[in-house]
């Protein structure tokens, strides 16, 4: 069974940042895309990015671009994602997401961020 | 970037009753080479991770029964749940993975009279 475990809610203040974890587990990450998805309190979903952890190349959605930064650990089968410079309207739910052939076919349980001070 | 519009953004329905949602794409989604349609439906129960429902417009996810079907090409695209149950109170997501960035609907938010 495959299942994407994501670490747990996060409280970051402005100005610094955090990194969020997303271990797989049934399935090597190798043969994956891993993405990125957040959901701002009672809005919709939003692509981040995604990586190909075969080779670490990433894409990101434009606005993202100096956001947020996609690695992965193939030894782990873990994807990462650290957001910077975080701002009050980061607070969001964050999601993590795998792709095989195309759609977004398992998602991980999805990680509260809150920008506070 | 792909627009991807869903509407209605809310609808009420009776248990029972059948439902359609639809899902428009500012581009077409089909590529021509395999003849497939890179759409997606997604549905949200409240306080509840996305659960994949319909890949390549028309298949179903494992596990999904069967009173929902998806269907349409191109551009234009539906949601149809028959004999909607309680259960399926949710907010229901289209989403494009044709071209990046990937792009999702707003949504659609179906409640239960």
């Amino acid at each position: 069974e495959v299942q994407l475990q994501q670490s747990g809610a996060e409280l970051g203040k402005p100005g610094t940042s955090v990194k969020l974890s997303c271990k797989v587990s049934g399935y090597n990450i190798r043969n994956t895309y891993m993405h990125w998805v957040n959901q701002r309190p009672g809005k919709g979903l939003e692509w981040i990015g995604r990586i190909d952890p075969a080779n670490g190349n990433t894409i990101y959605a434009e606005k993202f671009k100096s956001k947020a930064t996609l690695t992965a650990d193939t030894s782990s089968n873990t994807a990462y994602m650290q957001l910077s410079q975080l701002k009050s309207d980061d607070t969001a739910i964050y999601f993590c997401a795998m792709s095989r052939e195309g759609p977004l076919d398992y998602w991980g349980q999805g990680v509260m961020v809150t920008v506070s001070s | 970037d792909i627009a991807i519009t869903q509407s209605p953004s809310s609808v009420a329905v009776s248990v029972g009753e059948t439902v359609t949602l639809s899902c428009k794409s500012s581009q077409s989604l089909l590529y021509s080479e395999n003849n497939k349609d890179y759409l997606g439906w997604y549905q949200q129960k409240p306080g509840q991770t996305p659960k994949p429902l319909i890949y390549w417009a028309t298949n179903r996810h494992t596990g999904v029964p069967d009173r929902f079907t998806g269907s349409g090409s191109g551009t234009d695209f539906t949601l149809i749940i028959s004999s909607v149950q309680a259960e399926d109170l949710a907010d229901y997501y289209c989403e494009q993975y044709f071209v990046y960035p990937l792009t999702f609907g707003s949504g659609t938010k179906l409640e239960i009279k």
